[in-house]
């Protein structure tokens, strides 16, 4: 019944290692996206695809680098872990072409600490 | 620039108490839409409410309403009789057009802390 999984809920990892995180939604929704919610709660949009084509791309470093295999799936793969890449990732879709009305479903979230 | 500011950090009432969450936005846009996100305890977003830049209708859900005022920017959230599992951080937030990217802009949230 899960509309938004993302997977690990919980990525512990030493500096410099390579990790990815997996996010799918059933919902049959066109757009996706990636948030970084920092310490302080803030979120911020990171990444955001439409039918596999890559429509925002935030100035995000390009250790990140986002893959979707279909409009299903939106991987984050992140490289070379720094200690500020420590938040909590959330992945979100949204149904149709323009993302900019239609809610947003967003899973529940990958909380990643670097060692 | 768009931009979404909740002035209030932190809000603590005591539960059955009203409380009012500010939200005031910036956008040069004549188009555009707002939200409010719920963030509990255990960290899952749950999208409350969307409103259109032309319904400035204010909304009534149960114990949840929402007042839009195109004239001060501004888009609150209030809750009546606060219930302890209305504690949560609540998010704001205002869309880019399409043609801008298409971005949800968050307000920084308030943390709302309702005690028995």
């Amino acid at each position: 019944d899960t509309a938004v999984s993302q997977t690990p809920k919980y990525l512990v990892t030493q500096m410099g290692n390579d990790k990815s995180i997996k996010c799918e939604q059933n919902l049959g929704h066109d757009t996706m996206y990636w948030y970084k919610q920092d310490s302080k709660k803030f979120l911020k949009i990171m990444f955001s695809y439409n039918n596999k084509e890559l429509i925002i791309n935030e100035t995000v470093p390009n250790r990140f680098s986002p893959k979707s295999p279909d409009k299903a799936h939106l991987n984050l793969h992140i490289n070379s872990l720094e200690l500020g890449d420590s938040a909590v990732y959330f992945c979100a879709s949204s149904q149709g072409g323009a993302p900019s009305n239609q809610p947003q479903h967003f899973g529940d979230g990958t909380r990643l600490s670097i060692l | 620039a768009q931009k979404v500011t909740q002035a209030q950090t932190e809000i603590s009432v005591v539960e059955k108490e009203d409380v009012t969450l500010d939200c005031v936005y910036e956008t040069r846009d004549t188009t555009y839409y707002l939200f409010w996100y719920k963030q509990p305890p255990s960290g899952e977003l749950v999208f409350l409410i969307r409103r259109n830049s032309f319904d400035e209708q204010n909304e009534i859900s149960g114990r949840y309403s929402w007042n839009f005022q195109k004239s001060t920017s501004s888009f609150n959230f209030t809750i009546t009789a606060s219930q302890v599992v209305d504690s949560a951080v609540y998010f704001c937030a205002l869309t880019q057009p399409y043609n801008q990217g298409g971005k949800l802009i968050f307000g920084q949230g308030t943390e709302l802390s309702v005690k028995p």
